[in-house]
């Protein structure tokens, strides 16, 4: 079975510093995973995804995010906070294989950067 | 990037009644799409896949008879909470799948917040 482990309900992070939300995964195989984060009374909206290729993945609003196979982890980060970021963010897992396997949802991380 | 929207975005309902949710996908074709329920400050819980023009499958503990689930076009699925109860408030999102090219990413609606009185 699939799992997505947010080990941090909540990231406090001045503006203008670096910030990390955690996340680990587990699931049979290879995986396909994905970050997204909502804001209030929104839908999820896609930060990036690891399909294959290069571990350090690079999406929107500046976010990055490694896949470390040996650790099982997928953790977001950036190198600079801004207080337009806060908000709650989601690491997905999705198992690679054949057929519409779903996405996966880690419990969400609420992210607050403070100016 | 591709767009899913739902209709209604927020709808109040007295208990007892039903309430029918639709989710569109606009600019592609979904052969799958998945509907979630999100309480406040928790995950999102799959409820269900839904493959256009069969019967949705339903994950455990999801009561079939009681969320009713239609994709009958590739671009249309519906949900259907009958006879709502107040413990059926929730933030419903539906989320949808394009098989085309080699895109993996599911796409989501901006949700349906569902208040049973």
């Amino acid at each position: 079975a699939q799992s997505v482990a947010q080990p941090e309900d909540q990231v406090n992070v001045a503006e203008g510093n670096p910030l990390t939300v955690k996340c680990t995964y587990s699931v049979s195989g290879n995986p396909y995973l994905f970050w997204y984060v909502q804001y209030p009374n929104r839908g999820l909206q896609f930060l990036l995804k690891y399909i294959t290729g290069d571990n350090l993945v690079k999406g929107s609003y500046g976010f990055e995010a490694e896949f470390n196979k040996s650790q099982t982890s997928f953790h977001l980060k950036k190198p600079s906070a801004l207080v337009s970021d806060s908000a709650l963010y989601f690491c997905a897992v999705r198992a690679r294989r054949r057929g519409n396997t779903p996405l996966v949802f880690g419990k969400g991380t609420r992210l607050s950067v403070i100016a | 990037g591709a767009v899913v929207s739902q209709h209604p975005s927020r709808v109040i309902c007295k208990s007892g009644t039903s309430v029918k949710i639709e989710c569109r996908s606009l600019d592609f074709q979904a052969t799958t799409m998945f509907w979630y329920r999100q309480f406040p400050k928790q995950s999102l819980m799959l409820m269900a896949t839904s493959n256009e023009g069969s019967k949705a499958t339903y994950e455990q503990g999801v009561e079939k008879d009681k969320f009713l689930i239609n994709h009958a076009s590739l671009t249309l699925s519906t949900l259907t909470v009958t006879s709502a109860h107040p413990e059926d408030s929730s933030f419903y999102i539906c989320s949808a799948r394009d098989h085309q090219g080699t895109t993996y990413e599911q796409y989501f609606g901006p949700g349906t917040r569902l208040t049973v009185t």
